[in-house]
């Protein structure tokens, strides 16, 4: 199948600074590309929608000063938590969809915020 | 809709056994849904999907049903193996092109 890789697998960062997640589709372009939230045990919680060329839609609820998507090229989604805080430690798993139907998945990101 | 806050369900079966894992969606108006296996610490891996114009499809191993009548998915998994273990998801693409994701399953499969 289509591969999205993700980095870093994992960041430990310290409070009040801020993380940048990449997001590649590998072998195909991808005008959309999805950003999710995981908690231990939970399922995925859909946060924002990123739009190659324009703006980002966020899903309500997420603060869109605070997870910052930046969508330059067909290929590349950035997600940056910025002034990150121990409650915004969480597994960020980005996501696109193939040939506009079938959704891959990165290998996502475990942020710790100390 | 998405299912955020609830813990997962668990499910455990016997080497060898069928499972059945099962899916309530929210969105009537969904037209495509996915099943996920997610390994911990790893993404969500595709495994299945279906269009709401069917109500069966069938993969090697597994077999999804669609009852959009109840709004409810199921995933079937024949001759379960040790490497099945894992938690499983579906999603329901709604009318916007996102992809939301209900609770979960925790299958847990005994050697």
């Amino acid at each position: 199948g289509a591969v999205v890789s993700q980095h870093p697998s994992r960041v430990i960062c310290k409070s009040g600074t801020s993380v940048k997640i990449e997001c590649r589709s590998l072998d195909f372009q991808a005008t959309t590309m999805f950003w999710y939230r995981q908690f231990p045990k939970q399922s995925l919680m859909l946060m924002a929608t990123s739009n190659e060329g324009s703006k980002a839609t966020y899903e309500q609820g997420v603060e869109k000063d605070k997870f910052l998507i930046n969508h330059a090229s067909l290929t590349l989604s950035t997600l940056t938590v910025t002034s990150a805080h121990p409650e915004d430690s969480s597994f960020y798993i980005c996501s696109a969809p193939a040939g506009n139907e079938k959704l891959f998945f990165g290998s996502g990101t475990q942020l710790s915020v100390l | 809709g998405e299912s955020v806050g609830l813990h997962l369900p668990t499910l455990s079966v016997q080497e060898g056994d069928n499972s059945i894992i099962n899916c309530a969606y929210s969105n009537s108006a969904s037209d495509y849904f996915i099943w996920y296996k997610q390994e911990s610490g790893k993404g969500p891996q595709f495994i299945i999907d279906i269009r709401s114009n069917m109500d069966k499809r069938q993969g090697q191993r597994v077999t999804v049903l669609l009852n959009k009548t109840v709004k409810h998915l199921s995933l079937q998994i024949a001759a379960t193996q040790p490497g099945d273990s894992a938690v499983y998801f579906c999603a329901e693409r709604a009318t916007g092109n996102q992809f939301y994701f209900g609770t979960g399953t925790s299958l847990t499969v005994i050697p």
